[in-house]
């Protein structure tokens, strides 16, 4: 298995445009993680997905942050507009049980520079 | 709500060594509880979880951790340290049956000198 595959692996972009981040996870995985990791407050769950649907988006910062799963092999995570601030590294990360801590696969991230 | 609090940001220890790594949590009643690491660039890696059962747990790469109830805490411990064990480590706690809202510590930078 590939495991959990992230894209872009780095994106640099300016303040005030769009930013998309991407994730495949774990074939047969039913839930999704969105993290951000920054050096500040550390790991933070923005939402996560169970069976495609969002199930907790308490974490996420602003309207500004927006993300969707339209399949089970697909998620997104967009920025708009995308501001200084939200640099960070963003994980997704997918697990199999339903409402369960057992195991989260990571991917290995997109670091994210909003100059 | 639930927190976790490892107290050491940078660790350093020589090859070979014996470490241990701190972690305190805060919840109400019996955590999950979970260690990873992180390489430099890398995601998340989970080295053992505690869910109930043996307070002793043991994981990958030889790593165990111990919960202790009364203390709330669930420290990480390797015999001895191999150069490749540099990295960032994280403790996490979260609610059994419930959401997977994992709260990760701060993490635990370990530096290997040789």
């Amino acid at each position: 298995d590939a495991g959990v595959i992230q894209s872009p692996r780095h994106e640099v972009t300016e303040m005030g445009q769009e930013v998309t981040l991407r994730c495949k996870p774990i074939s047969g995985h039913n839930s999704l993680f969105w993290y951000r990791q920054t050096m500040m407050r550390g790991l933070e769950l923005l939402i996560y997905f169970n069976n495609n649907v969002p199930i907790d988006d308490s974490g996420m910062p602003e309207d500004r942050f927006s993300a969707k799963m339209p399949n089970a092999s697909f998620s997104t995570l967009k920025i708009q507009p995308s501001e200084p601030r939200d640099s960070a590294v963003y994980f997704c990360a997918s697990s199999l049980k339903t409402g369960s801590n057992e195991k989260l696969f990571f991917g290995s991230g997109t670091q994210l520079s909003v100059l | 709500a639930q927190s976790v609090t490892q107290p050491d940001i940078h660790i350093t220890v020589s090859e070979g060594a014996s470490l241990e790594l701190r972690c305190n949590y805060s919840y109400g009643a019996t955590p999950y509880l979970f260690w990873y690491v992180q390489s430099p660039g890398q995601g998340l890696q989970l080295l053992l979880k505690y869910f109930s059962g043996d307070t002793l747990v043991q994981g990958i790469k030889g790593f165990e951790a111990e919960f202790k109830r009364s203390q709330s805490s669930f420290n990480l411990r390797k015999p001895s340290v191999h150069w490749s064990d540099a990295a960032e480590y994280f403790c996490a706690v979260g609610a059994p049956l419930t959401a997977s809202k994992l709260t990760f510590g701060t993490g635990t930078r370990l530096q290997v000198t040789l």
